[in-house]
């Protein structure tokens, strides 16, 4: 009974380069959300997908990040030209359908040097 | 000034000590509140909920809701050293609606 998976757990970049975050939603679930959680702040949505669709990615910045989950495989949270103030936990949540409770992953504690 | 405001701690209290963590909000079309327990390290975990005001009972915690000020409560009774974590309060305009607010945390020391 797997929750949710995400990899990898540390991810340590050097500015200007990319970072590639993958979240597995529990089994059943077929709605992923990525929340990121900086120091002394709270959990910050960022972006809600289903199943090949970006249903609201209101939350996250226009520039340098996407998002995608596609028919197969995990979602990916995808940060280009990575800059310091993008070191942060990045958390993934999902839920079998749109409103239910949302099932948090471990995160991915990203470093940007 | 944020929409859910939510005091940092440290909060140390002895086991066995009965701990009060609260959150405040401003936006008074929040109905549904949550609050989940996060360990060092480690993704957070949904505790209880809530549907507009009351309170609700599961073991050791009770979820409180005061909608008129605007403020909630998770009480834990008879507290132990596995329950030192950081609390986070979120809400949301509905049951059915996906964008949680998230309050800050509360770190919890719970302590032998």
């Amino acid at each position: 009974n797997a929750g949710v998976m995400q990899n990898p757990r540390h991810l340590v970049r050097r500015r200007g380069q990319e970072a590639r975050l993958r979240c597995s939603p529990m089994k059943g679930h077929s709605h992923v959300y990525w929340y990121r959680q900086l120091p002394e702040e709270g959990l910050k949505f960022m972006v809600y997908l289903q199943k090949e669709n970006i249903i609201d990615e209101s939350g996250m910045p226009k520039e340098r990040f996407s998002a995608e989950f596609p028919k197969e495989g995990p979602s990916i949270l995808r940060i280009q030209q990575v800059v310091r103030g993008d070191s942060a936990a990045y958390f993934c949540a999902s839920s079998p359908s749109m409103g239910d409770t949302q099932y948090f992953g471990p995160g991915t504690r990203l470093t940007v040097l | 000034q944020k929409e859910v405001e939510q005091d940092p701690g440290p909060l140390s209290v002895p086991e066995g000590a009965i701990v009060s963590l609260n959150c405040t909000y401003s936006n008074s079309a929040f109905q549904y509140f949550m609050w989940y327990r996060q360990y060092s390290r480690k993704g957070p975990e949904l505790l209880m909920y809530t549907y507009s005001s009351g309170n609700k009972e599961d073991g050791r915690f009770t979820a409180q809701v005061d909608k008129s000020s605007k403020y909630i409560s998770l009480f834990i009774r008879d507290s132990q050293p596995s329950d030192s974590a950081t609390y986070l309060c979120a809400m949301s305009v509905a049951s059915g609606t996906y964008k949680y607010i998230f309050g800050t945390g509360t770190r919890l020391k719970v302590l032998a």
